[in-house]
């Protein structure tokens, strides 16, 4: 079984700043991929980056990263230069070989970007 | 290139009451998922289509919760009888492939309230 932790309900950050969004995870699949997915007030779930676990490079995307670390099995993600639009809730989510890419979340973390 | 769509966008129903939920997935996107959230809980998985076959349907949480595919374009699932735990968000997702690399487009949502 899969299990994805995000212990940061809520987060604030000043515009312009950096932020880091905490995921670890649980699996004993040696295959697996991990995605973060933003969730604005709209309510839509939109994809942000993806990181495969035999990916040696940290997967970047634009004004995000994802600070893969497979031996302490945490993906976080980083949010370079905040905007007010990155005000939303964040979930970082994980596939596996064996899970037909059925999709795992964790609880999310709401973001709120501040002037 | 349209997105995901799903109909109705919020449903309110009475307890016992029948409710019907349709999902569009992108054009030529043979795999469709359905999750749900619950408030305060993690986005879970419920199934998982190929086409019109069901690939996974190992989410769905009883035999009151009924989803088709029919000849592999949208998709329905149904609620019967609703009862006041069903209420949530319901996704539908599509992607062109499965596997734990393929993004997963994800549509706005249906939010249902069970009264």
């Amino acid at each position: 079984a899969q299990k994805i932790t995000q212990t940061q309900p809520g987060m604030f950050v000043q515009e312009k700043e950096a932020v880091t969004l905490d995921c670890t995870y649980d699996t004993s699949d040696q295959s697996y991929g991990l995605f973060w997915y933003k969730q604005p007030s709209s309510g839509e779930m939109i994809f942000l980056i993806y990181q495969g676990s035999y990916d040696e490079q940290n997967a970047t995307e634009g004004r995000y990263s994802l600070n893969f670390q497979k031996a302490r099995k945490s993906a976080n993600l980083v949010i370079s230069a905040s905007q007010l639009g990155d005000s939303a809730m964040y979930f970082c989510a994980m596939t596996s070989e064996g899970g037909y890419s059925t999709l795992t979340f964790g609880k999310g973390t709401m973001l709120l970007v501040s002037p | 290139e349209a997105g995901v769509t799903q109909f109705p966008s919020h449903s309110v129903i009475e307890k016992g009451q029948t409710v019907t939920l349709r999902c569009d997935p992108i054009s030529g996107h043979d795999n469709l998922y359905w999750y749900r959230r619950v408030m305060g809980k993690e986005i879970k998985f419920l199934l998982h289509f190929v086409k019109e076959s069901k690939q996974d349907e190992s989410g769905m949480p009883n035999n009151r919760f009924l989803a088709e595919r029919t000849g592999g374009t949208y998709s329905t699932l149904k609620v019967q009888p609703a009862e006041l735990e069903d209420s949530g968000v319901y996704f539908c997702a599509s992607s062109i492939r499965s596997g734990r690399d393929y993004e997963q487009y994800f549509g706005p949502g249906t939010r249902l309230t069970v009264t």
